[in-house]
C-alpha cells in the first residue's frame, strides 16, 4: 500500500468547474499536510499548507480530517491555468529528519 | 523570499561520466536540504536527505557511493551521479527547507539529466 494515496486522474474539466481531489494516507504519525501542484517538466511549488480546522485561500478550500487520515482540496470556478498536476503531500519524523512523502499526483486539465 | 536554484537545469552526457548537480538557497539558510528522483509519470521519489556539516542520510535502495552528496555551507548542496547509466537518466529536483522553520520544503526548478 502507498503511504499517500491519491486518484491519478485525468480530471476534464470546464472552466468555471467544481472539481474536489482527495488524498489518504497511511502513516498516522503525520504531522502536516500540504498540497502542490506541478507543472509539466517543472518543480512542485506550494500551493497551500492543510490545517485540521480546515483552509481557504481564494477559490482553493483544503480539508484534513486526522480519524480518516483524508485530505482533500477543492478548486471553485476553475481556471485554464489550473491545469497542472496536484501533489498530496505529508510530512512527518523519521528518527531525528523532518520528511515529506508525496502521493503521484491528480492531474487536472482545464477545459475552454 | 525562500527562492532555490538549481544548476545544470539540462545536462546530457555519456555512459561512465560524472555528473555534478548544484542546489543554492538563495535568499535563506538551510541547514537541510533533499534531493528527489522523479521519472515520467510517477511522484517524487527522496533519494537523501542532507544535513550541512555532516553525512547525508540515505533511502533505502539508493547507493550512497553511487550518488554522491556534499552540504558544504548553508546554501550548497551538490549532488554527483557516478558513472552515469541510461537508466540513471531522470529528472533530479533538491529542496530545502529553512532554518528553524517549519515543514514546508521550496523546491528547485530541477535538473533533467539524460545519459546516452
Amino acid at each position: 500500500r502507498k503511504e499517500v494515496e491519491q486518484d491519478p486522474g485525468p480530471f476534464n474539466v470546464p472552466e468555471g468547474a467544481t472539481v474536489a481531489f482527495n488524498c489518504t494516507y497511511s502513516n498516522s504519525a503525520s504531522q502536516s499536510f500540504f498540497w502542490y501542484r506541478q507543472d509539466c517538466r517543472k518543480e512542485p511549488k506550494l500551493l497551500m499548507s492543510v490545517y485540521s480546522s480546515g483552509n481557504e485561500d481564494g477559490r482553493f478550500t483544503a480539508q484534513l480530517n486526522r480519524a480518516s487520515q483524508y485530505i482533500s482540496l477543492l478548486i471553485r470556478d476553475s481556471k485554464l491555468s489550473d491545469s497542472a498536476t496536484y501533489l498530496c503531500v505529508v510530512g512527518f519524523s523519521s528518527g531525528s529528519a523532518r520528511q515529506l512523502t508525496f502521493g503521484s499526483g491528480t492531474q487536472l486539465t482545464v477545459l475552454p | 523570499g525562500a527562492v532555490v536554484s538549481q544548476h545544470p537545469s539540462r545536462v546530457i552526457c555519456k555512459s561512465g561520466t560524472s555528473v555534478k548537480i548544484e542546489c543554492r538557497s538563495l535568499d535563506f539558510q538551510a541547514t537541510t536540504m533533499f534531493w528527489y528522483r522523479q521519472f515520467p509519470k510517477q511522484s517524487l521519489m527522496l533519494m537523501a536527505t542532507s544535513n550541512e556539516g555532516s553525512k547525508a542520510t540515505y533511502e533505502q535502495g539508493v547507493e550512497k557511493d553511487k550518488f554522491l552528496i556534499n552540504h558544504a555551507s548553508l546554501t550548497l548542496s551538490t549532488l554527483t551521479v557516478t558513472s552515469a547509466h541510461p537508466e540513471d537518466s531522470s529528472f533530479y529536483i533538491c529542496s530545502a527547507r529553512v532554518a528553524g522553520g517549519t515543514d514546508t520544503q521550496y523546491f528547485g526548478p530541477g535538473t533533467r539529466l539524460t545519459v546516452l
